[in-house]
């Protein structure tokens, strides 16, 4: 089945710094790349997802690339916010029919003012 | 337009006692997810049901869970004779179609006395 790997664990950085997590996946038939924000106590929250007919995806100061090569895609964060601060998830998922998302252990960003 | 919602927040059960979770997906939406969530850990697959069927059940243990979604009514995550492994916080998704984003519910989080 789908393996997906997460890093960094943690990541911290000042106010107005870019963030980036990065992620890998095993299935070669992986085509849906979402990115979930989990803050204390609340469910996933979709920030942003790619599909694998195109490299890269901006949304404001959020953008993800996907390297289907290489099986890995990213999440980058611009002009980082305190608010910014959560459990951020990847997932994959193979989405032939139906998606069944397999998750990465999370990273916990923390944007310090 | 609500969004997915899931009743009880917080469970307490005592071992060996049953844990009924309950799921409402968004309007309009007719695909429901489980996923489980573990301490420091990411999301975890359990069941997929579309009205009155089990697509895919592989991430359900085999005994004590069952999952059901009827015609009428919400999504019932089951688990009898509960332990304390299955301490933990369910997450229920929603989406339009098998192959669509899926939006989660707050989370039910059980314990496990």
């Amino acid at each position: 089945g789908e393996n997906v790997e997460q890093h960094p664990s943690t990541l911290s950085v000042q106010e107005g710094d870019s963030a980036v997590i990065k992620c890998t996946y095993s299935d070669s038939a992986s085509n849906y790349f979402p990115w979930y924000k989990q803050e204390l106590g609340k469910g996933p929250q979709l920030i942003i997802d790619i599909r694998s007919n195109v490299g890269e995806k901006k949304d404001q100061r959020i953008a993800v690339t996907l390297n289907k090569t290489a099986k890995h895609f990213s999440l980058h964060i611009t002009e980082t916010q305190p608010e910014d601060s959560a459990v951020y998830f990847c997932a994959a998922s193979s989405n032939s029919g139906y998606s069944t998302l397999t998750f990465g252990k999370g990273t916990m960003l923390l944007v310090s003012p | 337009n609500a969004g997915v919602m899931q009743n009880p927040r917080h469970l307490v059960r005592r071992r060996g006692q049953e844990a009924r979770l309950r799921c409402s997906p968004m309007k309009g939406h007719s695909h429901v997810y489980w996923y489980r969530q573990l301490p420091e850990e990411g999301l975890k697959f359990m069941v997929y049901l579309q009205k009155e069927n089990i697509i895919d059940e592989s991430g359900m243990p085999k005994e004590r869970f069952s999952a059901e979604f009827p015609k009428e009514g919400p999504s019932i995550l089951r688990i009898q004779q509960v332990v304390r492994g299955d301490s933990a916080a369910y997450f229920c998704a929603s989406s339009r179609g098998g192959a669509d984003t899926q939006y989660f519910g707050p989370g039910t989080r059980l314990t496990v006395l």
